[in-house]
């Protein structure tokens, strides 16, 4: 069965730092997703992006974020100076098709932020 | 008032028992509902769709009511591997994305 990969599952980084989050999506999906969970909340939208460039972004994806496809096949998510609240999970997701909602999610990466 | 809220429970039920959850959601504009189900630690996954005509899969069913703004779920002879948080979940086209609910925390005891 066709998946969403992340990695790395989890990484510990020193406040400040630049941390890049790696995703595959389903390989014939065309739109993609970053969503965050902090540690006993709820899941929230970060960004979407669709034919290389961001559909949406939520109030939480300010300046210090970016996102990227270097190829055919990558998703990236770049924070350019971690901060202490950026500890959360990170869930890369796909979909076949926009007005569905159903997506699929990766496993998650785990950002510690110290 | 919240987006979407969900009884974040915990819910403990015994092996067999049926249960259901309620959500309710403020966005009108929301075209289309989902419950997702996410085990501890895990990512969300699709449980299934609500439609307005309610609809069942195995033990699981789901209705919606736009007149009200609320959606459920109700899941009949639970089993031990139905222990999990379910997520309320609304899709707004205006929007393009998913907004989640808090969770409601279900455990099924043998």
């Amino acid at each position: 069965e066709p998946e969403v990969t992340q990695t790395p599952s989890h990484q510990v980084t020193q406040m400040g730092q630049e941390v890049i989050l790696r995703c595959v999506p389903i390989s014939n999906h065309l739109y993609f997703y970053w969503y965050r969970q902090i540690l006993g909340q709820k899941v929230e939208f970060l960004v979407s992006f669709y034919n290389n460039e961001i559909s949406e972004k939520s109030e939480i994806f300010d300046d210090q974020f970016s996102v990227e496809r270097p190829d055919g096949s990558n998703f990236t998510l770049k924070i350019r100076s971690t901060k202490l609240e950026d500890s959360a999970m990170y869930f890369c997701a796909s979909s076949g098709t926009v007005n569905t909602g159903e997506l699929f999610f990766g496993e998650g990466s785990r950002l510690t932020v110290l | 008032r919240k987006e979407v809220e969900q009884d974040p429970g915990p819910f403990n039920v015994p092996e067999g028992a049926t249960v259901a959850f309620n959500c309710t959601y403020s966005n009108s504009a929301s075209q289309s509902f989902f419950w997702y189900r996410q085990d501890c630690r895990k990512e969300p996954k699709l449980l299934m769709s609500v439609y307005s005509s309610g609809n069942e899969d195995g033990r699981f069913t789901a209705q919606l009511n736009r007149a009200s703004q609320y959606i459920s779920l109700l899941i009949r002879d639970s089993k031990l591997s139905d222990s999990a948080t379910y997520l309320c979940v609304f899709y707004s086209g205006s929007a393009r994305q998913l907004t989640f609910g808090s969770g409601t925390q279900l455990t099924v005891l043998p």
